[in-house]
């Protein structure tokens, strides 16, 4: 069975840089038939895509963030990594890692981690 | 782009139907059959009711549907059942730019 783990520091200093890693298992991130990727959730809002990787090395990064995002993926550890520069408060959200299906189910999201909360402080 | 557009609340008693709706523009809802529905309960991650506009995957009640028309997708939950209570999003693709724009989220009460 396919599970996602997210790991990383849960309080970051606003200004700062947010990383976070996905450590998959189960499964292989180097399969030609998934994108992996990283989504948030504002305490009490929505979803938001940040952005996705495939086994190729195309990254694809939502336009809003695009100037602030790094993802990058360690196919030899199987795992994946969301790099977000100069935080603020806004950016407290529960970050979600995720697969995303491009072949079965296209453009679904059908795993995902158990998120984890990052808050940005003062 | 911005989020697609929900109504923040549905609701209906056990065995009736709600159908939510989520709106987009002709660059994601409209232009592509990539559409997706989650159903989040609190403190959980996001599941996957249905995809590609219509489609369940496997283990997902029937009771559970999709469909669209023009830059509106819709889900439908017939026979509602107490677990049915959670807050639902869609999502559609739309483009390299774009690979999952969210909606603003449902919350659905069963009465």
């Amino acid at each position: 069975q396919l599970q996602l783990q997210e790991s990383g520091p849960g309080l970051v200093k606003s200004s700062e840089t947010l990383s976070l890693t996905c450590t998959v298992s189960g499964g292989s991130i180097s399969s030609s038939s998934y994108y992996w990727g990283w989504i948030r959730q504002s305490p009490g809002k929505g979803l938001e895509w940040i952005g996705s990787i495939y086994f190729s090395g195309s990254i694809y990064y939502n336009p809003s963030l695009k100037s602030r995002v790094t993802i990058s993926a360690d196919m030899s550890k199987n795992h994946f990594s969301l790099k977000l520069s100069s935080v603020t408060a806004a950016d407290t959200a529960v970050y979600y890692c995720a697969r995303q299906d491009i072949v079965e189910m296209v453009y679904a999201t059908d795993y995902w981690g158990q998120g984890t909360l990052v808050t940005v402080s003062s | 782009q911005s989020a697609l557009t929900q109504p923040p609340s549905a609701s209906g008693s056990p065995g009736q139907s709600v159908t939510i709706s989520c709106t987009g523009t002709s660059s994601n809802v409209g232009r592509y059959n990539f559409v997706s529905w989650y159903q989040q309960h609190p403190g959980k991650a996001p599941k996957l009711m249905i995809y590609e506009v219509s489609k369940r995957p496997s283990g997902v009640p029937d009771r559970f549907s999709g469909s669209k028309s023009g830059n509106t997708a819709s889900l439908t939950v017939s026979g509602l059942q107490a677990e049915d209570e959670a807050d639902y999003y869609c999502s559609s693709y739309a483009g390299t730019n774009n690979l999952g724009v969210f909606g603003t989220g449902t919350k659905v009460t069963v009465l």
